[in-house]
């Protein structure tokens, strides 16, 4: 089955403790990105990936790294984490540029 | 910049109801055109997309037309159902970069 994986699907940890989410996608998709969706705001991107070793910033970039080392996986790490990074992640990949995307479940986190 | 403005919710219909949410962009270029549907618990879904002008998408009762001279890609449906209840984003993409609007609640009550 075609689909997007994220890990953890909740998490709640403490402000400072550095953190990792992991997303998988199975398609074999060149595009992959990480969203954060909050209250009044909707989706904003964090960061994306055109390709192995390929990655931009979106619009929200700050507190977060990325990496992309292998085409499957696009992992979003918070070195340290505040309380403001309280929010929804989705984690999203596509084939290229002029295809839909596909999104994760989602991994809601709570920085205290 | 990119930006997606749509109508602000939460839109609550009668089953069989007309609906329409509104949306409007501003985009440098000529992007491609989205509405998703988020139901409870569950990441986004692709209701459909336009990619070019005068273009109308449409999928399961949905229809959206990319309206250049408007800038807007309004979503209809001629008559909703209970199942439809959910969140819908309209969203447009220049390329590598998608830009979301914040969501309207719909709520179809029988």
């Amino acid at each position: 089955e075609a689909q997007v994986t994220q890990n953890p699907r909740y998490l709640i940890t403490v402000t400072g403790k550095k953190l990792t989410v992991t997303c998988s996608q199975n398609m074999n998709h060149e595009y992959m990105s990480w969203y954060r969706q909050d209250p009044g705001l909707g989706l904003r991107q964090i960061y994306y990936s055109m390709n192995v070793e390929v990655t931009d910033k979106g619009d929200v970039p700050e507190g977060y790294k990325v990496s992309r080392k292998e085409k499957r996986n696009f992992p979003l790490i918070l070195e340290s984490p505040s309380p403001n990074q309280t929010s929804l992640y989705f984690c999203a990949s596509r084939r290229d540029k002029s295809y839909e995307q596909y999104f994760g479940p989602g991994t809601r986190l709570t920085v205290t | 910049g990119n930006s997606v403005t749509q109508m602000e919710g939460p839109v609550t219909l009668s089953e069989e109801a007309f609906l329409t949410i509104n949306c409007t962009y501003t985009a440098t270029g000529y992007p491609s055109l989205f509405w998703y549907v988020q139901y409870p618990g569950e990441g986004l879904q692709l209701l459909l997309k336009a990619t070019k002008a005068d273009d109308k998408g449409s999928n399961k009762g949905f229809e959206a037309t990319y309206r250049k001279e408007t800038t807007s890609f309004h979503l209809e449906k001629g008559s909703v159902q209970v199942s439809d209840s959910a969140v819908y984003f309209c969203a447009l993409s220049t390329g590598n970069q998608f830009y979301f609007g914040t969501g309207t609640s719909l709520t179809v009550i029988p």
